[in-house]
């Protein structure tokens, strides 16, 4: 395997529900970060993990629960999900956090999340 | 939050035809805007990272450049082909934070 993988890429579940994503990194990166895509709508950042320490948290409700156990796996754990949080979640990972804004990110292909 | 815009928001071409379009940005406290390419159901695709302004990058027929006085960038692709339909994100780098437009979506009809 090489690059950034997703499991499962396609996920249906109920309102009371626990699931979660996983996310795999092959590059030896340090950083990673989950991405939500509603439709129409920009990627938008939900969390950033540093060395394994989470360095940013935007403003995500607490239904949406992350972990960094290591620095090549990232997983989002999913619990009484509202239908509003259907959508992609991107996983992505770089080199660093260099602060500066520079460093690639590099995407895996998403978890199509239908939550009914 | 730091809106980048991009048009058009879709596209559609004839294969020969050369095609670009347009990000847009805050241009205060700017340190890098992305480029990437995403076809549908694969992984979004990096093309470009650029920092300074005037820069210039090329990649086969695709090519980009950047003006950070202003807050643009232009994405350029020359005798577009079938295999370049995907959308096109660009993304302003800050910080450990990247802020995504919502995309072109380019369609080359054959």
């Amino acid at each position: 395997e090489t690059g950034v993988t997703q499991t499962p890429r396609h996920l249906v579940m109920g309102m009371t529900n626990k699931k979660s994503l996983k996310c795999e990194q092959h590059l030896g990166h340090n950083a990673m970060y989950w991405y939500k895509q509603s439709a129409k709508k920009p990627l938008e950042l939900m969390f950033v993990y540093s060395l394994e320490e989470r360095v940013e948290n935007n403003s995500v409700p607490s239904r949406f629960s992350p972990e960094c156990p290591n620095s090549s796996h990232l997983f989002l754990h999913l619990h009484t999900l509202q239908p509003e949080d259907s959508a992609l979640y991107l996983c992505a990972s770089s080199q660093d956090t260099s602060g500066w804004g520079t460093d690639t990110q590099y995407f895996g292909p998403g978890t199509r999340l239908t939550v009914l | 939050i730091l809106n980048v815009e991009q048009s058009p928001q879709s596209l559609h071409v004839q294969e020969g035809d050369s095609t670009n379009f347009t990000c847009s940005f805050p241009s205060s406290n700017f340190y890098a805007l992305h480029w990437y390419r995403w076809e549908t159901a694969k992984s979004p695709e990096a093309l470009f990272v650029m920092t300074l302004n005037g820069d210039e990058k090329k990649k086969g027929r695709i090519s980009a450049t950047l003006n950070t006085k202003e807050g643009y960038s232009y994405l350029y692709i020359k005798g577009s082909q079938p295999e370049d339909s995907a959308t096109y994100l660009c993304a302003r780098g800050t910080g450990n934070q990247f802020y995504f437009g919502t995309g072109t979506s380019l369609t080359v009809i054959p």
